[in-house]
């Protein structure tokens, strides 16, 4: 079955540019999150969505970061004037009981 | 929020036990434990999870004492495919957002 699937797989940008990338989770999740992993490091939560509620931004290491989620289905993650410690790998996950379920992530590169 | 403590990297051989153990010394009642394997250039993926006792699936084990303050990951045989990096996390499934915290995780690098 479909798993969790983020686009692009990796984007490369000039500093001061503005990306989104993009999150589709699996079918009927309710649950849905974005993480950050800069390399050779854990899990950087960055928001997470909860079908029609609030979502929770407290992940979110400055103003130039947002996301959104249209109900339960897609989820997209915007960085304004993006800088060179944005870079890292963005990854997506969607949870309906226990587990999450990742996507691939989103490679981005900021020079 | 539970925060949790594992060491940073561990060395095995193949066909060897690993137990991977994290400390978690202020969870709360309602909080599962909940252990992820990571493989390079992949996103984690769920492994096990466990409230108390003794869980086993077809990958591995976790034992959790009663004091529930650490739990262990038991991987049996491991293989050089073992090679990832395992994360513990202590949440409440009854809550969301950052009850689901990934730490720095533990590095295990399975030798021939």
């Amino acid at each position: 079955g479909a798993g969790v699937s983020q686009s692009p797989s990796n984007k490369v940008t000039e500093k001061g540019k503005d990306v989104e990338l993009r999150c589709d989770p699996i079918s009927g999740h309710t649950a849905l999150y974005w993480y950050r992993q800069r390399l050779g490091q854990g899990l950087e939560f960055l928001i997470y969505f909860q079908g029609n509620s609030a979502p929770d931004k407290s992940g979110l290491p400055s103003d130039r970061f947002s996301a959104e989620r249209t109900g339960e289905s897609v989820s997209t993650l915007t960085i304004q004037r993006t800088q060179q410690e944005d870079s890292a790998v963005y990854l997506c996950a969607s949870r309906e009981a226990v587990e999450q379920f990742f996507g691939p992530g989103t490679r981005l590169t900021v020079l | 929020l539970a925060k949790t403590t594992q060491p940073i990297s561990m060395d095995s051989y193949e066909g060897q036990e690993v137990n991977i153990t994290c400390s978690h010394n202020n969870i709360a009642t309602n909080d599962y434990i909940t252990w992820y394997q990571q493989f390079p250039s992949q996103g984690p993926r769920f492994i096990i999870q466990g409230y108390k006792t003794k869980v086993t699936n077809e990958v591995a084990s976790l034992f959790i004492p009663a004091d529930r303050k650490s739990s262990t990951l038991s991987l049996p045989r491991v293989s050089l495919s073992d090679t990832a990096v395992y994360y513990c996390l202590v949440g409440d499934l009854a809550s969301y957002g950052q009850n689901f915290v990934f730490g720095p995780g533990t590095r295990l690098s399975v030798l021939p």
